[in-house]
């Protein structure tokens, strides 16, 4: 697509419940980065893929954290059994290779856990 | 684990003025450094990218230095305008790791 798109945009739920965000990325994009974002701070790396794999998910916060990318296309990321320490814009990148290179970011997804 | 300080406070400047934001850190030197604007309700836009063997780099009227020496970049935006004002990040990518790790950023207002 024309830009990295996330969806939903805004999403609200209980204590306790899941939920799971998408990210479609640029279409000829490698790699896909998730990030979390705390109002005024910058973004905090979560995990990436290349294509469908995942060599990187050391900033996942805990194991109720969990992202796929099946085939290495659109991305989803997974919080089990949300906590209000979970309320934050989750926001997706995307970059041609990976490495020195310019990430596009998406909109984002805010996440209120109630 | 790296760790990036940038300027809390919002920077004020009068338009047509040099602005310059800083980026510090800490450990071992980025393989790379790049700048992002952020605008309130919207993600980062990638704005310059500068290597660790660079000294300078600049795009139209932005200019990006990186002392590997002082462990600092600093960003400068020339003759700045009203639409400059903007939320600044700095990231770093580490060697061999493309994740990038990000400052909390510099908030630039540009009054007319």
């Amino acid at each position: 697509g024309a830009g990295v798109s996330q969806s939903p945009r805004y999403k609200v739920t209980k204590r306790g419940q899941d939920v799971t965000l998408r990210c479609d990325p640029i279409s000829s994009h490698a790699t896909l980065y998730w990030y979390q974002q705390a109002l005024g701070q910058g973004p905090e790396f979560l995990t990436y893929f290349n294509y469908e794999a995942q060599p990187d998910k050391s900033g996942l916060p805990s194991d109720r954290f969990s992202a796929e990318r099946p085939e290495g296309s659109i991305s989803t990321l997974t919080i089990q059994r949300t906590e209000q320490r979970d309320s934050a814009m989750y926001r997706c990148a995307s970059s041609l290779q990976g490495e020195g290179e310019t990430q596009y970011f998406g909109p984002g997804t805010r996440l209120l856990v109630l | 684990s790296q760790k990036i300080e940038q300027n809390s406070e919002a920077l004020n400047i009068q338009e047509g003025k040099t602005a310059t934001l800083t980026c510090n850190y800490t450990n071992y030197s980025p393989a790379y450094l790049q700048w992002y604007r952020q605008d309130p309700g919207r993600g980062p836009v990638f704005l310059l990218l500068i290597r660790e063997n660079e000294k300078e780099k600049r795009k139209e009227r932005l200019k990006v230095t990186f002392d590997t020496t002082l462990k600092q970049s600093l960003f400068h935006i020339t003759a700045s305008q009203p639409a400059d004002s903007a939320t600044y990040l700095c990231a770093l990518e580490e060697p061999g790791r493309r994740a990038l790790t990000f400052g909390s950023g510099t908030r630039l207002q540009v009054q007319p």
